[in-house]
């Protein structure tokens, strides 16, 4: 079973714009990750928020962590063709030993 | 390039037989996950591997195991194949002693079974 649920499943945007994905797990976390796979390859890690921080961010992206709520956003400013891949929220239990992924966002950005 | 591998790249097989996959870690990791990732969905933890011994397990049956050697690197078999375990799956290493955190990935063996 799959702790985080992504929201949308799947994002069609124009090159420039804004992508926001969403995320929300069920129980208690460690810290939140995201990562990014191209056409069923293997995963890359984006960013790691701790379960005592708000906001983070890299680059173009910002990560947002709400544990009252129990959700997580993702943010791509000025999105790219190159940003086209699946999105993925993963959970890390408090043991630290392990990672539970979400279904993904596959988002497609239109050059 | 993260610097973990994986082998074989594809693999077919048929059900009931048994099946072995290989990663090596990225250099100075030893903490090894592997995960099951079914077409359209997100990877599942199948279990972790810290010095040499497992440190965590998901939702998988017994004949899903595991052993990671002196060096690190890691093999992921499974016995009596089914139809399901049709998946790409993936190994992951990380530096930090046993806690996840951020997590190297390799590029998968994907597996079918006929």
């Amino acid at each position: 079973s799959q702790q985080g649920e992504e929201d949308p499943q799947a994002l069609s945007i124009q090159e420039g714009e804004n992508a926001t994905m969403n995320c929300s797990y069920k129980t208690s976390i460690n810290n939140l990750q995201w990562y990014r796979q191209n056409s069923g390859r293997g995963l890359v890690h984006l960013i790691l928020i701790r379960s005592n921080e708000r906001e983070k961010h890299s680059g173009r992206l910002r990560v947002t962590l709400d544990t009252s709520k129990k959700s997580s956003s993702l943010l791509i400013t000025a999105s790219r063709a190159a940003d086209t891949a699946s999105y993925f929220c993963a959970t890390e239990n408090n043991a630290g030993n392990m990672l539970t992924f979400g279904g993904g966002t596959r988002l497609m950005v239109k050059p | 390039e993260t610097g973990v591998t994986q082998s074989p790249t594809h693999l077919i097989k048929t059900r009931g037989q048994q099946v072995t996959l290989r990663c090596s870690s990225q250099s100075g990791h030893n903490t090894v996950s592997w995960y099951q990732q079914a077409l359209g969905q997100g990877p599942q933890f199948i279990f972790q591997y810290y010095r040499e011994e497992e440190n965590g397990r998901g939702n998988f049956p017994p004949r899903f195991s595991g052993l990671q050697f002196p060096n690190y690197s890691s093999e992921l078999n499974v016995n009596a194949l089914e139809l399901d375990d049709s998946a790409l799956y993936l190994c992951a290493s990380s530096p930090t002693g046993g806690a996840i955190e951020t997590q190297y990935f390799g590029p998968g063996t994907r597996l079918l079974v006929l």
